[in-house]
């Protein structure tokens, strides 16, 4: 079974970078597109991050995702972080025509 | 104003079944498949099911196969979820979710709902 493993949490002070790493167990990540969502308490998810790298518009330059083969993994790096950035990342790929989320990070920025 | 509205949660006890909805306005629903995910409370995300355009293919998360059915109705732009033989691991927000591009089941989800919570307890 196709799975994608995240770190449960990561806290940074505001200002710094941060990198959230999203690692496959199988297969070549490189081979499907990898999303990721976030989702700030109460709220419904929302892309950051599609296609590996792409930012949809309205999200800040300051949100990049890009994909590592050689260690099967994909990571989003958030650049001078904001208070409003925390919440919980979750990145997403495919199994098939199936989806598999991550487990989400939850990211703190104190 | 795109805008999906899920409907059809509650309590509901173990082994019986409930159905969801999704009413979708503000795009061309006809033309996009469409996937439900959910949620767990405290817990990630998880997808269930999802449906093409035209109703023709579905597919299921292994967790919910043979116990779930995902459905449409274009004339009146709504989605269905039916559960049964519900579990207590079932108990979730359920959120519909639409694909960026219309036709291309795996583009990301641009849009979701604001979800449904299903509890399920005796």
């Amino acid at each position: 079974k196709f799975m994608l493993t995240q770190p449960h949490s990561v806290s940074e002070s505001p200002g710094k970078t941060v990198a959230i790493s999203c690692t496959g167990n199988s297969g070549d990540i490189g081979n499907n597109f990898v999303q990721w969502y976030q989702q700030r308490p109460g709220g419904a998810p929302t892309t950051v991050i599609f296609e590996d790298s792409e930012r949809p518009s309205g999200v800040p330059d300051r949100f990049s995702g890009s994909i590592d083969t050689s260690s099967n993994s994909a990571s989003l790096t958030i650049s001078g972080l904001q208070t409003e950035d925390e919440a919980d990342y979750y990145c997403q790929s495919y199994d098939g025509n199936n989806r598999v989320f991550g487990g989400g990070t939850r990211l703190t920025v104190l | 104003q795109v805008h999906l509205e899920e409907s059809g949660g509650g309590v509901v006890q173990p082994g019986r079944s409930v159905r969801l909805s999704c009413a979708a306005s503000g795009f061309t629903f006809s033309t996009y498949g469409m996937h439900w995910v959910r949620q767990s409370p405290g817990q990630g995300l998880e997808w269930v099911a999802a449906i093409s355009y035209d109703g023709s293919e579905t597919f299921y998360g292994e967790s919910v196969k043979g116990r779930c059915t995902i459905s449409r109705d274009n004339s009146k732009k709504t989605l269905f979820l039916q559960m049964d033989s519900l579990k207590p691991a079932d108990t979730a927000v359920y959120y519909c979710a639409k694909p960026h591009q219309y036709y291309d089941m795996r583009s990301y989800f641009d849009y979701w709902g604001q979800g449904t919570l299903v509890t399920v307890s005796s």
